[in-house]
């Protein structure tokens, strides 16, 4: 089966910089997501790695170490409006995710 | 483009009676995902189908059935609810083959089994 490992809470200023940590256990590994929800709504994509390294997407970087069994997800410049929930999925096959149990980020003022 | 639609957004039931939640997409693709996301257990995938007529089961696929007549439609049905039902359903959808790691979610599904 699969096992996923992620803080249940993270706090940071607006301005700041973040990182959450994502570890798994899986049988077979194609890759890693993050999903973003923000209260009451649906997930949305935010990154994708299948090679070890970092990948960029504006403010938003997604980082892997496949021989770590590990990831993290760094926001930078945070907003009032990146505080939301925060979902690492492994993907261990070509058909389905298997998601943590997520990461709520409060940004406060 | 709607993208991802759930059809009702809030029910309802009574323990022991039966309803069916509707998905559709209109991006033409492939896979769809039924998730429920209980308050600290993230998402966990119910059923899921990779092309129409197809359907596999999940991680919690008890007292679910689904079916999927139409490439764009992917139906959710409980036969007879129980409160452990009680849920936010999310459908989601992905293109293809190998891009599962991408999907698309619908707004969800509020159900209360009383």
């Amino acid at each position: 089966g699969q096992s996923l490992e992620q803080p249940s809470e993270v706090t940071a200023v607006e301005g700041a910089i973040v990182q959450i940590n994502c570890t798994y256990q899986t049988s077979g590994f194609y890759g890693l997501s993050w999903y973003q929800q923000h209260d009451g709504g649906a997930p949305t994509f935010l990154s994708y790695n299948a090679l070890d390294g970092l990948e960029e997407t504006g403010r938003f970087s997604s980082f892997l170490s496949r021989s770590d069994s590990y990831g993290y997800l760094l926001l930078q410049e945070l907003q009032m409006k990146d505080s939301a929930s925060y979902f690492c999925a492994v993907s261990s096959g070509y058909s389905t995710l298997t998601f943590g149990k997520g990461t709520m980020l409060l940004v406060s003022p | 483009n709607a993208g991802v639609t759930q059809t009702p957004k809030f029910r309802v039931l009574k323990t022991g009676q039966s309803m069916t939640l509707l998905c559709a997409q209109d991006m033409n693709h492939e896979y769809m995902y039924w998730y429920r996301q209980d308050p600290g257990m993230g998402l966990r995938l119910i059923h899921y189908s990779v092309g129409e007529g197809t359907t596999a089961k999940g991680e919690v696929p008890d007292g679910y059935n689904v079916s999927r007549l139409k490439k764009q439609n992917f139906l959710l049905g409980l036969e007879s609810a129980a409160p452990s039902q009680t849920s936010v359903y999310f459908c989601a959808s992905s293109f293809r083959l190998g891009s599962a790691y991408e999907q698309f979610f619908g707004p969800g599904t509020r159900l209360t089994v009383l």
